[in-house]
């Protein structure tokens, strides 16, 4: 198993780009997660998906939008990016919504100037 | 909201040492708590959970956390440091309150511990 794959893992963008964050998940989980990481902030949420077919806004949801494409992939769109949204972008994914136990992806490195 | 605190941005250890890595939590209800660690450039992983029973959990790589109702603290613990254990380390607290109910996790902001050879 691959586990929770993320692409890709760098990206240099200007102001006003968009650009897609791509995740899969291959151990058929139901429940994924997108956060993002900044410096003495710890994880935000910014949108998750509890079952295929449903996303719901997290903590910081502004400037992002996602698909839920299938059971296993899980996108993370920017349409606009801002220098606020530099930081590192990590995808998680749980076997149903109650299990607590998050498996993380390696993350992407997100750098707007 | 359910929130915790993590009041220590560093920690540093010597080699063989205890470690504690200290976190508070504010919930409404009963807590679910967790401990994840991130070794650097990769994502989180998780380390134990607190759900119900034994104020005292088991998790990977010998840590353990300490359950404290009366005083809203999840501490993370180790009895003999290791080098390796050097990492970011988050508390984190179960989240219901959104319109759906689903459940949630937020994280704490994180505790940088060092292990001193």
């Amino acid at each position: 198993n691959a586990g929770v794959t993320q692409t890709p893992k760098f990206q240099v963008l200007k102001t006003g780009q968009s650009m897609t964050l791509q995740c899969a998940q291959d151990m058929n989980h139901n429940s994924m997660y997108w956060y993002r990481q900044d410096p003495g902030m710890g994880l935000r949420l910014i949108y998750y998906s509890a079952s295929e077919g449903t996303t719901d806004k997290g903590e910081v949801p502004n400037g992002y939008n996602v698909s839920r494409l299938n059971k296993r992939e899980f996108s993370l769109r920017l349409e606009s990016a801002a220098p606020s949204q530099t930081s590192v972008y990590f995808c998680a994914s749980t076997p149903w919504s109650g299990s607590y136990e998050q498996y993380f992806g390696p993350g992407t490195r997100l750098t707007v100037t | 909201a359910q929130s915790v605190a993590q009041p220590e941005d560093q920690v540093n250890v010597a080699e063989g040492n205890p470690l504690t890595v200290k976190c508070t939590y504010s919930v409404s209800g009963n807590p679910y708590l967790f401990w994840y660690v991130q070794y650097p450039n990769r994502g989180l992983q998780f380390l134990l959970k607190y759900i119900t029973g034994d104020n005292l959990v088991k998790g990977s790589y010998g840590f353990e956390a300490e359950f404290n109702k009366s005083q809203t603290s999840f501490h993370l613990k180790k009895p003999s440091a290791l080098v390796s254990d050097s990492a970011l380390y988050f508390c984190a607290v179960r989240d219901k309150s959104g319109k759906n109910r689903d459940d949630k996790i937020i994280f704490g902001k994180g505790t940088r511990l060092h292990i001193l050879p």
